[in-house]
């Protein structure tokens, strides 16, 4: 059973210049979220969907940055321009959200390691 | 009042003996409280989560304590070992239907030496 699939697992590029980061939720979960995690801010909620619409976006950092859900098996994270401070791993997790009983735990990929230089 | 303290930023612990970990939060609409744990290159994955109905839930060598009055709880690792070494992370979220958000604490970096 697959898990959450992120890519690049890696990328390096130069200020300035665009980043699409990429999920795929668990096939069936209702939710999908971005976080962003740095050894300074410890791991940010960016945004979060439900059905493919965006729910919360409150913690998206600047306009800089975008996301978007065009499915219910795919994701993007988009920075542009990227900047040094976007330096951090990013990562996407899904749940299938609440059933009746009890929360769902949330389900991480291994995130994206982003490097702007 | 959304956040989630978390104590202490970085722990050292011999093998064999008891990590513990802890954390704070304010908002008393929180009524979930799960800990995830994350290894290196790898992202955070559930350990362990109570509702404030019980003070206590045990799950093999690790136990959540619940303090709903002074609205703390913690993560007891016991007989820790070095492949316990990772980040432990404590969250917090309510249980209304549709609302998925959790607040997470601000991670604990776990060192077992042997």
């Amino acid at each position: 059973d697959a898990g959450v699939i992120q890519s690049p697992r890696h990328e390096v590029t130069e200020m300035g210049q665009e980043v699409t980061l990429r999920c795929k939720p668990i096939s069936g979960h209702d939710y999908l979220f971005w976080y962003r995690q740095t050894m300074m801010r410890g791991l940010e909620l960016l945004i979060y969907f439900n059905n493919n619409v965006p729910i919360d976006d409150s913690g998206m950092p600047e306009d800089r940055f975008s996301a978007k859900m065009p499915n219910a098996s795919f994701s993007t994270l988009k920075i542009q321009p990227s900047e040094p401070r976007d330096s951090a791993v990013y990562f996407c997790a899904s749940t299938p959200g609440q059933s009746l009983v009890s929360n769902q735990p949330q389900h991480f990929g291994d995130g994206t390691r982003l490097s702007i230089l | 009042q959304q956040q989630v303290k978390q104590s202490p930023q970085s722990l050292i612990v011999q093998k064999g003996g008891i990590s513990i970990i802890n954390c704070a939060y304010e908002n008393t609409a929180f009524d979930y409280f799960p800990w995830y744990q994350q290894f290196p290159g790898k992202g955070p994955a559930l350990l362990i989560a109570i509702r404030p109905d019980v003070s206590e839930k045990k799950e093999g060598r690790f136990t959540i304590s619940f303090n709903k009055s002074a609205k703390q709880f913690s993560l007891h690792i016991m007989d820790s070992q070095p492949g316990d070494s990772a980040t432990y992370f404590c969250a917090a979220s309510t249980s209304n239907f549709g609302n998925e958000k959790l607040t997470f604490g601000t991670g604990t970096r776990l060192t077992i030496i042997p």
